[in-house]
């Protein structure tokens, strides 16, 4: 089945340091792999995607590329604020399996002054 | 942006008793709605798909009878707890697919969650 592994949290860093949360993933076939994040008090919410091997996905600095031969999508960001602090959840979908989310357990990352 | 709302946002209530929690998609409409527990320091983990106008489907391990779903209409789905006890207690969170949206694309909108405490 499918799975997603990410590293245990929480990450704490100061502001402008760079960040990287790891994830790993199982999955048959050719999954879409996706970064969500929940704010302090809020749902989730989609960061980031990529729907093929070596694309990359970008947004509010943050990106990930789809490493198949690694089977991975790290999460990366040059220059964190403290704005960042949430929760990172990685996550995966394919037709093997159902087409469900399968997400890992979420990262939190806390950034400081 | 679209937005997914749950209530109630934080619940208590006794053991035995049943607790109802809605999710509504406020400016779209969903024919699918998904709802996860979440366990502390853990992943979400999917309890059902819910599909307006037909009945849920529960993912292995989920009892149906204990964990009612109802999806009455396209921007409303309500998951009822019956008679809880304090097992049950967990952060309850839904997300909802937008109507016509490919159902590979895992792009949902999540609700805000909602915290059920049973004493």
């Amino acid at each position: 089945g499918n799975s997603v592994t990410q590293m245990e949290g929480p990450v704490t860093l100061s502001e402008e340091a760079f960040l990287t949360i790891n994830c790993t993933y199982t999955a048959t076939g050719y999954p879409s792999l996706f970064w969500y994040v929940q704010y302090p008090g809020e749902g989730l919410q989609l960061l980031l995607k990529a729907t093929k091997a070596d694309d990359k996905g970008s947004n509010k600095g943050f990106e990930a590329t789809y490493r198949k031969e690694t089977t991975s999508f790290h999460l990366e960001k040059g220059s964190v604020q403290v704005s960042d602090s949430a929760v990172y959840f990685c996550a995966l979908i394919n037709t093997g399996g159902g087409n469900k989310l399968t997400f890992g357990t979420g990262t939190q990352l806390k950034v400081e002054l | 942006g679209a937005v997914v709302s749950q209530h109630p946002s934080r619940v208590i209530c006794k053991s035995g008793t049943s607790v109802k929690i809605e999710c509504r998609s406020l400016d779209f409409q969903a024919t699918t709605m998904f709802w996860y527990r979440q366990f502390p320091k853990q992943s979400l983990m999917l309890m059902a798909t819910s599909n307006e106008g037909s009945k849920a489907t529960y993912e292995q391990g989920v009892e149906k009878d204990k964990f009612l779903i109802n999806h009455a209409s396209l921007t409303l789905s309500t998951l009822t707890v019956t008679s809880a006890h304090p097992e049950d207690s967990s952060f309850y969170i839904c997300s909802a697919r937008p109507s016509g949206q490919g159902t590979n694309t895992g792009e949902l909108f999540f609700g805000e969650g909602s915290r059920l405490t049973v004493l």
